[in-house]
């Protein structure tokens, strides 16, 4: 079965702090995502990559940077947290063969005070 | 029961019913179109896909229906069970590169045991 994994469910940050949201997939994909999700706004998509070292920007990617140095890590950096970046943060990857098929992981849910 | 997204986001029906739960896109060049299903606590998981030259497609339980004449989707579940109990939202994808997409903002699904 496909994996990913996210390294925290729940997260509590002050406003201004850099966070670090690390997401690890064990399927040897080559695309993977950072979404977020807000209630009544769905999901919606921060940033991506399709290689390592390769990144490109979403719909929302103010705020935010990533990091893909590995072929089965992507991390989500938020530079100077916000409140407004309070939020459910949701990682996916896709397989080479089936790239429109996104698996996820379980999400880490980011408070920021 | 049936619910129609953003104007009717929960559901609720007996155990053993079938549900109906639809979606409205809005893309015309979308081509590919994917149901998921989020648990409490839980990452999307995904639960069946219809490409834009089908009108139907069935798995075990559930059926995804396309018309793209007026751009709807809906997700049949046969004989509702407990462990159905959850949020579905729909995915179409933009069309262009395939690998990013238009997410649904959900509709909560809940069985009366």
């Amino acid at each position: 079965d496909v994996k990913v994994t996210q390294s925290s469910r729940y997260l509590v940050k002050r406003t201004g702090e850099k966070v670090f949201l690390e997401c690890v997939q064990d399927m040897d994909h080559e695309n993977m995502f950072w979404y977020r999700q807000d209630p009544g706004l769905g999901l919606r998509l921060i940033y991506f990559s399709y290689d390592v070292k390769m990144k490109e920007k979403g719909d929302i990617p103010e705020g935010y940077s990533v990091s893909r140095e590995k072929k089965e890590r992507f991390s989500l950096i938020l530079e100077s947290a916000s409140t407004n970046q309070t939020s459910m943060y949701l990682c996916a990857s896709s397989p080479p063969r089936s790239p429109e098929t996104q698996y996820f992981g379980p999400g880490t849910r980011l408070l920021v005070l | 029961g049936e619910s129609v997204g953003l104007h009717l986001p929960t559901l609720s029906v007996q155990e053993g019913d079938n549900s109906i739960i639809n979606c409205a896109y809005s893309n015309s060049a979308s081509d590919y179109f994917i149901w998921y299903k989020q648990e409490s606590g839980k990452g999307p998981q995904f639960i069946i896909d219809i490409r834009s030259n089908m009108d139907k497609r069935q798995g075990q339980r559930v059926t995804v229906l396309l018309n793209k004449t007026v751009k709807h989707l809906s997700l049949q579940i046969a004989a509702t069970q407990p462990g159905d109990s959850a949020v579905y939202f729909c995915a179409e994808n933009k069309g262009n590169t395939g690998n990013q997409f238009y997410f649904g903002t959900g509709t909560s699904l809940t069985v009366i045991p």
